[in-house]
């Protein structure tokens, strides 16, 4: 069974800061990683999405990293704002198996809590 | 404007007693899927669905119910709810499976 570890569980930096999350999985048969962000009180937003074929994606200040091989993905936030505070997670999604059952499943890591304080 | 719709937003209900949450995005995506999350425990994904008419079970299927008979509307459905269901719910939608997942604002349901 897939599992998602995101370190660290939680992570204040003062604002300018350029900063790492990182996202560990166990089954590196995946098809592709995505990040997302969720505010409080609100949905998760998408922000990056890596195909397995791929080795990273760039958004703005974001860039996120994929490793198959050693199971794990970074995502990189340059000069870091006090609007970028939120939870940041992680969730892969595994290549098809013989029989399809996991198809389309989406595993989540558990988040990193982000503060960035003035 | 491109949204996923929840409704309700907040609910306190008791056990056993039906009830459906509804979710209807306005995109038209193929791809369909519901989760719960709960403290310490992260977001786990309870069903699926890859396009109208086919639903699988996530990682959390038991105690709920889906259907999917129109592309826009994947409503949850806890026959009997029980207190281990009190969670915050979240639907999302996506062009297709592997494409990035637009959330909706979530559902915190209390069962007592």
């Amino acid at each position: 069974k897939q599992e998602v570890t995101q370190i660290p569980a939680a992570l204040s930096v003062p604002e300018g800061e350029n900063l790492v999350l990182n996202c560990s999985f166990t089954d590196s048969a995946i098809y592709n990683l995505q990040w997302f962000r969720q505010d409080p009180g609100k949905g998760l937003t998408s922000l990056l999405l890596i195909q397995s074929s791929q080795r990273e994606q760039t958004s703005g200040r974001l860039n996120a990293s994929l490793d198959k091989s050693s199971g794990r993905s970074t995502l990189y936030i340059a000069a870091s704002q006090p609007g970028d505070s939120a939870t940041y997670l992680c969730a892969v999604i595994p290549l098809a198996n013989a029989g399809g059952t996991s198809y389309g499943k989406l595993t989540f890591g558990q988040g990193t809590i982000l503060t960035v304080h003035p | 404007e491109a949204q996923v719709t929840q409704n309700p937003r907040y609910l306190i209900t008791v056990t056993g007693k039906k009830l459906t949450v509804t979710c209807s995005q306005n995109m038209n995506h193929e791809y369909m899927s519901w989760y719960r999350q709960d403290p310490g425990l992260g977001l786990r994904q309870i069903y699926y669905s890859m396009n109208v008419e086919v639903t699988d079970k996530g990682d959390v299927p038991e105690g709920y119910k889906v259907s999917r008979k129109e592309k826009r509307n994947f409503p949850l459905i806890l026959e009997s709810p029980s207190p281990n269901q009190t969670s915050l719910y979240f639907c999302a939608s996506s062009l297709w499976w592997d494409q990035p997942q637009h959330f909706g604002d979530g559902t915190r349901l209390s069962i007592l």
